[in-house]
């Protein structure tokens, strides 16, 4: 049972444009979300997160949105630029569960010139 | 990042033989987990410690055994490999905290032949 879906496997966007991942839970425990972007031969790095009581937090050209009532999360990227370029995971946790992460199966970003 | 080593960065084994892969952090994080990678699947965990000689099961821990006997070493244990396992394997560490990142190493690619 996947609690964690990210159903976008590949996403491509221009240089500049937006872009925006997506990402649903279907565990209502979970209260803490993260983004993690991942590039070839490299361990994942966390990018941004967003706590269950808020609804957007924002860091710089990263923006995520959570919508609790849906059980959704987007991630968006504004403007994209080709180093963007790598796999994003999406993530959650819930307190007292020792910190683990759930994790989505990722998306792919390519970032054309 | 946060100063986590794996080791090896790659390793190439036969069906049937013991491995052992290493995790060696010097952030002195309490939490430490062991992921796999593999297409299709994102992230899945396979065994975590929340401290010294504590540790548990991740989601798919059968086939592995984990010991953690100092706070800055995590070793995975695969007694028997199989083909099945052939993966990428990420460790990553955590503070106490909600709100903390894990932070991963850059994986050990294995391949069970």
């Amino acid at each position: 049972d996947q609690q964690v879906k990210q159903n976008s496997p590949s996403l491509s966007v221009q240089e500049g444009r937006i872009s925006i991942l997506n990402c649903d839970y279907t565990n209502s425990m979970f209260d803490y979300f993260l983004w993690y972007k991942k590039y070839p031969a490299e361990g994942p790095t966390f990018l941004i997160s967003i706590s269950s009581i808020k609804d957007k937090n924002e860091d710089g050209r990263f923006t995520v949105f959570l919508n609790k009532s849906a059980k959704h999360l987007s991630l968006h990227i504004v403007p994209s630029q080709p180093g963007d370029s790598a796999v994003y995971f999406c993530a959650a946790k819930r307190g007292g569960s020792n910190y683990k992460l759930t994790f989505g199966k990722g998306t792919l970003l390519t970032v054309n010139p | 990042d946060a100063g986590i080593t794996q080791s090896p960065r790659h390793k190439v084994t036969e069906t049937g033989t013991p491995v052992t892969l290493r995790c060696h952090q010097t952030e002195n994080h309490r939490y430490m987990y062991w992921y796999r990678q593999d297409p299709g699947h994102g992230l899945r965990l396979i065994h975590y410690s929340y401290g010294v000689k504590d540790t548990d099961k991740g989601e798919v821990s059968d086939g592995y055994s984990v010991s953690r006997s100092k706070t800055e070493d995590f070793l995975l244990t695969l007694e028997s490999a199989t083909s099945s396992q052939t993966s990428v394997y990420f460790c990553a560490t955590a503070r106490e905290g909600i709100t903390s990142p894990l932070h991963f190493g850059n994986g050990t690619r294995l391949t069970v032949t």
